[in-house]
């Protein structure tokens, strides 16, 4: 069965300290890998697509990278505003229709 | 550029109920998926419609359905509300069915009493 996985659930980091949040999947043939990002009582933003293994993706303090078996979103020197939930969604080369989303990682930055 | 339009923002019912979601999407968008968000599950795929067609529907029991018009505008209704119906519904709309990626409305916040 196609499942994304999330880790850590939540993250809190002081604002500037770096640190990576893993998205590991198991899908049966792999069209894309999608990040995104969402705010309290907002939808969820697009932030990167992923389509092979080696790819890498970069906004602003962002950065994404794909493995065969993960991915993982780098968040260099993160601010306050960062703060957010971050979701990893995966689409299967058999089924493009939806998305199968992780359960998110809550990043907090403090000040 | 508009983006995704999800009305209303917020529903009140009680159980039995049944109400209509509405989503409005990018303009020039045809395709249209629907997600349930809940804190325990996460993102859950309802359905999708592209050209008026439901093109796949998640594993979600009868009493949810959906339609799509001609102008790519969709609707989704839940009868016989249950408490357990509680949650975010989310549209998307992409340029078509095979088109990522998705982006997302701010939601109906739906509550059942």
């Amino acid at each position: 069965e196609d499942q994304v996985t999330q880790s850590p659930e939540a993250l809190r980091l002081q604002e500037g300290e770096s640190s990576s949040l893993n998205c590991s999947y198991t899908v049966s043939g792999l069209r894309g890998l999608f990040w995104y990002r969402q705010d309290p009582g907002k939808g969820p933003e697009f932030l990167f697509t992923l389509y092979s293994a080696g790819e890498e993706k970069e906004k602003e303090r962002l950065k994404a990278t794909l493995t065969k078996k993960e991915s993982f979103l780098h968040i260099t020197a993160p601010k306050p505003e960062d703060s957010a939930t971050y979701l990893c969604a995966v689409q299967a080369r058999y089924n493009t229709d939806k998305l199968i989303f992780g359960t998110g990682t809550r990043l907090q930055v403090f000040p | 550029k508009a983006g995704v339009t999800q009305t209303p923002r917020y529903l009140i019912k009680t159980r039995g109920q049944q109400v209509t979601l509405s989503c409005s999407p990018i303009s020039g968008h045809r395709s249209v998926s629907w997600y349930q968000q809940t804190p325990g599950q996460g993102l859950q795929f309802l359905f999708e419609y592209f050209s008026e067609t439901q093109r796949n529907k998640g594993n979600f029991p009868g009493r949810f359905s959906g339609r799509q018009f001609s102008n790519s505008r969709s609707e989704m209704n839940v009868s016989t509300l249950e408490l357990g119906d509680s949650a975010l519904y989310l549209c998307a709309s992409s340029l078509g069915p095979e088109n990522q990626p998705q982006h997302f409305g701010d939601g109906t916040r739906l509550s059942i009493l």
